[in-house]
């Protein structure tokens, strides 16, 4: 039963401190998603990757957030330096695209509490 | 700006009965909507999706309508199960405008009463 995998799933940290959240794709899908899940927005996208190229990052703050696939099967978020605000449920998802459709697989997701 | 929106923010059923929940999106150029399924503490599971072209396409206890002409997505869950008590998100798509990116729904808690 292939899954998406995530790590941390609960982290606690202090402002400041730089996080970094971790992501394996399901094998075989070329397109990873990055979401962010709070009770005031929902869930956002804060970018995605196809064929480990960066498509959109429109939704991620610059300044703070970075993400990367350094190869097909890790996908990697960071937040430098974190803020209070930046306290939420981080979902990856990832997916392959057939025939126009493509359905996209969440990850648990990182359940993040900056202090 | 385009958005997805659904009509009730919580549905309380009875185990047994047929549960329906609305979702509206506003983007006229969306080709692909998903249904998708999240219980506390864990991701959104996808359920069922539906592309532009069809108005209805049925699964094992789920069935989505789409509606087009007035921007209409409804999910049917016939004999509701306790097990079906989770939040749902319809999500929408437009290849076209947006590329792979998802917009999703605020979700609708369905609360099935044994």
């Amino acid at each position: 039963d292939a899954r998406v995998t995530q790590t941390p799933r609960h982290k606690v940290t202090e402002m400041g401190q730089e996080v970094t959240m971790r992501c394996q794709p399901i094998l075989g899908h070329n397109t990873v998603f990055w979401y962010r899940q709070t009770m005031m927005q929902g869930l956002e996208l804060l970018a995605y990757f196809r064929n480990r190229a960066p498509l959109d990052d429109s939704g991620m703050p610059k300044d703070r957030f970075s993400a990367e696939m350094p190869d097909a099967t890790l996908a990697t978020l960071k937040i430098q330096p974190s803020e209070p605000r930046d306290s939420a449920v981080y979902f990856c998802a990832s997916g392959r695209r057939l025939a126009g459709e493509e359905t996209q697989y969440f990850g648990p997701g990182t359940r993040l509490l900056v202090l | 700006g385009e958005s997805v929106g659904l009509h009730l923010p919580t549905l309380s059923v009875q185990e047994g009965d047929n549960s329906i929940i609305n979702c509206a999106y506003s983007n006229s150029a969306s080709d692909y909507f998903i249904w998708y399924k999240q219980e506390s503490g864990k991701g959104p599971q996808f359920i069922i999706d539906i592309r532009s072209n069809m108005d209805k396409r049925q699964g094992q206890r789920v069935t989505v309508l789409l509606n087009k002409t007035v921007k209409h997505l409804s999910l049917q869950i016939a004999a509701t199960q306790p097990g079906d008590s989770a939040v749902y998100f319809c999500a929408e798509r437009s290849l076209e405008t947006s590329g792979s990116r998802l917009t999703f729904g605020e979700g609708t808690q369905l609360t099935v009463n044994p």
